[in-house]
This record gives structure tokens, C-alpha cells and sequence, in this order.
């Protein structure tokens, strides 16, 4: 079975500051795609990023990017010029090509202070 | 925006009792799961739907029950509810052919006393 897993609870970061979120997973699999959402105080889920295990070059969204290891089996989240609005909860999940089940992690707080 | 309307918002029930969470897509994505999101816990898969009329477990599917008679809707039953049921739970829905990504509802609270 697939797993997730983010070691880190909780976060803080200043303002315009960078922050690196960790998740590492555990399969077997060759074709998977990883992603990191974002759940605001407004508890709306929302896509961030995405990337596809077959793909080498790490995925980027404005200020998000990640660092995808894929031998490592890790998949962290940098968040450039941190705002105020990023601050919530980000998860990061896992698809196996073959299946419709998306497993998340435990999330990681992030609070984004002034 | 994918349209997917989740009611109620906020539900409390008593041990025992049945309740039901809806679930409405305005689109017409071809998968619909149930997820709950307790803390320490993430999200985790209760059930989920690849059409109408096929529905499959997920990972904490016990004490649950789903149906999906029409593409649209996706109602998510607890026939018998418990205090180990009180949760978050979010409805999402993604387009066949576009891998992982999905929409989520804005959730329903529910506690069961």
C-alpha cells in the first residue's frame, strides 16, 4: 500500500520569507503523480501543484515549486515571498497510475507571520 | 469551478441515528469520492464512484453507505451513526482522462453526540 508522509505538524515563516514544506512516500510503483493542496482557514481545498513521476524536471506554479527526488521518494513544496494568505494547512498526496484513490498525508500547518 | 455543492454545512446528530450528507456537481465529472479529514489524520477515502450506478470502498468505508443514481449526485449515508463519526467530510469530483486532479466541495461538519 502507498503511503505518506509529512514529518513535519506544523510551520512558521516571516513574511516574503521561503519556506520548504518535506513529504516523502513510500511505493512501488513507476507511474504515479504527486500533488500538494492547499486548505485555507476557509477549509476549501485547493490544487497547488502537481507533477508526474515520468517527468524530470520539477513542476512550478508562480511561487510554488517542488523538489521532486524521485529515487529518494521525496516531494517538498518552496513557497517563495511567502504571503499572508498562504498561511493553511498544505497535504500532499498520491496517485498510483492505476487507481482512482488519492492518498493524502497528515498536512503540515503553515502560519505566515507579519 | 466545478460546482460541487455539499449540504448540510454544519450537522449535529445523536448517537444512533441516520444521516445523510448530499452531494451535487453542476459538471458532469465521472468520479465522485467521499473523504473525511479528522486531525492527525489527514484525508482519508471513504468511498468513491466512477459512474452511475458503480461504487467502490476506500479506505475507512465501515458504518458508510453510498449511492449514485444520477452522474450528478453522490449522497454519502451513515445508517447508524457513532461518535467515531464525527469528521469533516468533504465531497470532490474530477473529469475522466485528467489524472488526480479534483475539486472539492466546501465540506460538512458533522458531530455526533
Amino acid at each position: 500500500a502507498q503511503t505518506v508522509t509529512q514529518s513535519q505538524p506544523e510551520m512558521s515563516v516571516q513574511e516574503a520569507e521561503t519556506v520548504t514544506l518535506s513529504c516523502t512516500y513510500d511505493t512501488s510503483e513507476s507511474n504515479y503523480y504527486l500533488f500538494w493542496y492547499k486548505q485555507p482557514p476557509s477549509r476549501q481545498m485547493i490544487l497547488v501543484i502537481r507533477q508526474e513521476a515520468y517527468k524530470q524536471q520539477n513542476a512550478t506554479e508562480n511561487r510554488f515549486s517542488v523538489n521532486f527526488q524521485k529515487a529518494a521518494k521525496s516531494f517538498s513544496l518552496k513557497i517563495s515571498d511567502s504571503q499572508l494568505g498562504d498561511t493553511a494547512m498544505y497535504f500532499c498526496a498520491f496517485l498510483w497510475g492505476g487507481s482512482e484513490k488519492l492518498v493524502f498525508g497528515k498536512g503540515t500547518k503553515l502560519t505566515v507571520n507579519p | 469551478d466545478a460546482g460541487i455543492t455539499q449540504s448540510p454545512r454544519y450537522k449535529i446528530t445523536e448517537t444512533g441515528r441516520q444521516v445523510t450528507l448530499m452531494c451535487h456537481q453542476t459538471w458532469s465529472h465521472s468520479y465522485m469520492f467521499w473523504y473525511r479529514q479528522d486531525l492527525g489524520h489527514g484525508l482519508r477515502l471513504i468511498y468513491y464512484s466512477a459512474a452511475a450506478d458503480i461504487t467502490d470502498k476506500g479506505e475507512v468505508p465501515d458504518g458508510y453507505v453510498v449511492s449514485r443514481s444520477k452522474t450528478e449526485n453522490f449522497p454519502l449515508t451513515l445508517e447508524s451513526a457513532t461518535r467515531s463519526q464525527t469528521s469533516v467530510y468533504f465531497c470532490a469530483a474530477r473529469l475522466a482522462g485528467v489524472t488526480g486532479e479534483l475539486f472539492f466541495g466546501e465540506g460538512s461538519r458533522l458531530t455526533v453526540l
